[in-house]
């Protein structure tokens, strides 16, 4: 009864592969992220999805494409993948953006990466 | 700009001392402020949040100062245990157009001496 999850946990590939990190959440919210974290532990914004519809995309290479088939999913496609692609991704969650005391719920994180 | 920072990086405490995570902010503007625990391994989990119109609040064992003149935001741990060896981040809340968003520090880890 996860809260947020999602899959895989882990990934290794090549450079130049595409792939797909998916991520659900049974929380009912309304809005969903994607989050890069790098080796320093320093989490950045790389988009968030509100109804299915994207209302943050932060200066991310446009491989990176998130697709939100409903508003419980939010998934994260990468295509042609860069050894700076490196990184811990993760997922969360919240029932609205338009509140400025809205809490993120965080899912377990995919460790990315490319050799 | 906006930033969100931490005084220190790392923090070493001996089990049962307590513990103070100081954080730093710009944004003048920012309303809510929330305390993140990242254990190893995991994704951030909440800990606790403070509204602009306050200056203290308390949960178990855990306490956030907000001081908004100096714009400065604390955590504070009672009787550090090993459970507690994690790294903490502040995040604050900001508007963005017609949304919020959260701007995060760099986080500071906390490590647990026995």
């Amino acid at each position: 009864d996860t809260a947020v999850s999602q899959t895989p946990k882990y990934l290794v590939t090549q450079m130049g592969n595409d792939k797909s990190i998916k991520c659900e959440q049974n929380l009912g919210h309304d809005t969903m992220y994607w989050y890069k974290q790098d080796s320093k532990k320093f989490l950045k914004i790389m988009f968030s999805y509100n109804n299915k519809e994207l209302i943050i995309n932060e200066t991310v290479p446009n491989r990176f494409s998130p697709k939100s088939p409903d508003k419980a999913h939010l998934n994260l496609h990468i295509n042609s993948l860069e050894l700076g692609d490196s990184a811990v991704y993760f997922c969360a969650s919240s029932s609205l953006t338009s509140a400025s005391t809205d809490t993120q719920y965080f899912g377990p994180g995919t460790r990315l990466t490319v050799l | 700009g906006e930033s969100v920072g931490l005084h220190l990086p790392t923090l070493s405490v001996q089990e049962g001392d307590n513990s103070i995570i100081n954080c730093a902010y710009s944004n003048s503007a920012s309303d809510y402020f929330i305390w993140y625990k990242q254990e190893s391994g995991k994704g951030p989990q909440f800990i606790i949040d403070i509204r602009s119109n306050m200056d203290k609040r308390q949960g178990q064992r855990v306490t956030v100062l907000l001081n908004k003149t100096v714009k400065h935001l604390s955590l504070q741990i009672a009787a550090t245990q090993p459970g507690d060896s994690a790294v903490y981040f502040c995040a604050e809340n900001i508007r963005k157009r017609s949304n919020y968003q959260l701007i995060w520090g760099a986080g500071t880890k906390l490590i647990i001496k026995p």
